[in-house]
């Protein structure tokens, strides 16, 4: 059966920088690509980035350019996000997804990120 | 920038049948953004419902259906159940890797 498996919850202060975990299992790592997808409180769906497993290029929305980076580690079929220099408008839900030809069909739980002073 | 807009809030009756927009602040949405659609209950991870802006998901219900209303996607649900009550976002693929969600509409069935 397919999982992605994200790391616990994180609080951190603002200027910080956070890493979150994305660990996948059922499938072949590197035949999916892996979506970050957040949502604040209240708020809609926000795409942060994506990760092509098989050669490792990444891809980031604008506004995240130069703040985060993707990684995966095909030995371990993990995938991390690391976003830097931490305000408090990134307080959000952080999801991976699974997606292949634009199908995201399958979801991690999701990761709390929590930025206060 | 690009703006995805879909409806803020809509309402069906139980039975009834809404479709969903999804457009584009500037230009229209074809066949080659690969629209998507997503439903999500507060409290939960969204649930893919459409992709490649006609397929739908493994295990959705055929009541769900995606398609190109002139210059934008639709989502349409037909025959509305008490339980589609959900917000929904469509997600827009802009090239060059980069996707847009728009803002999601909250769907009430009453």
């Amino acid at each position: 059966q397919v999982h992605l498996v994200q790391s616990g919850a994180e609080v951190k202060k603002p200027g910080a920088s956070v890493k979150v975990s994305c660990k996948a299992s059922g499938y072949y790592f590197t035949d999916y690509n892996i979506l970050w997808v957040r949502q604040a409180p209240g708020q809609g769906l926000e795409w942060v980035a994506i990760i092509y497993p098989r050669g490792g290029e990444t891809t980031c929305a604008q506004k995240f350019q130069g703040r985060v980076s993707v990684s995966r580690d095909t030995s371990t079929s993990t995938v991390y996000m690391d976003l830097s220099s931490l305000r408090s408008e990134d307080t959000a839900i952080y999801y991976c997804v699974r997606e292949q030809q634009f199908n995201m069909d399958v979801w991690g739980h999701g990761t709390t990120v929590t930025v206060s002073s | 920038q690009t703006v995805v807009t879909q409806e803020p809030s809509f309402s069906v009756s139980p039975g009834g049948t809404v479709t969903l927009t999804c457009g584009l602040n500037s230009g229209s949405v074809s066949t080659s953004h690969h629209t998507s659609w997503y439903q999500q209950t507060p409290g939960l991870a969204p649930r893919t419902l459409i992709y490649n802006t006609y397929t739908s998901s493994s295990g959705v219900p055929d009541r769900f259906s995606g398609s190109i209303l002139g210059n934008k996607a639709a989502l349409t649900i037909t025959g509305a159940q008490a339980d589609d009550e959900s917000d929904y976002y469509c997600l827009v693929y802009m090239g060059g890797g980069i996707r847009v969600f728009g803002g999601g509409t909250k769907l009430t069935v009453l």
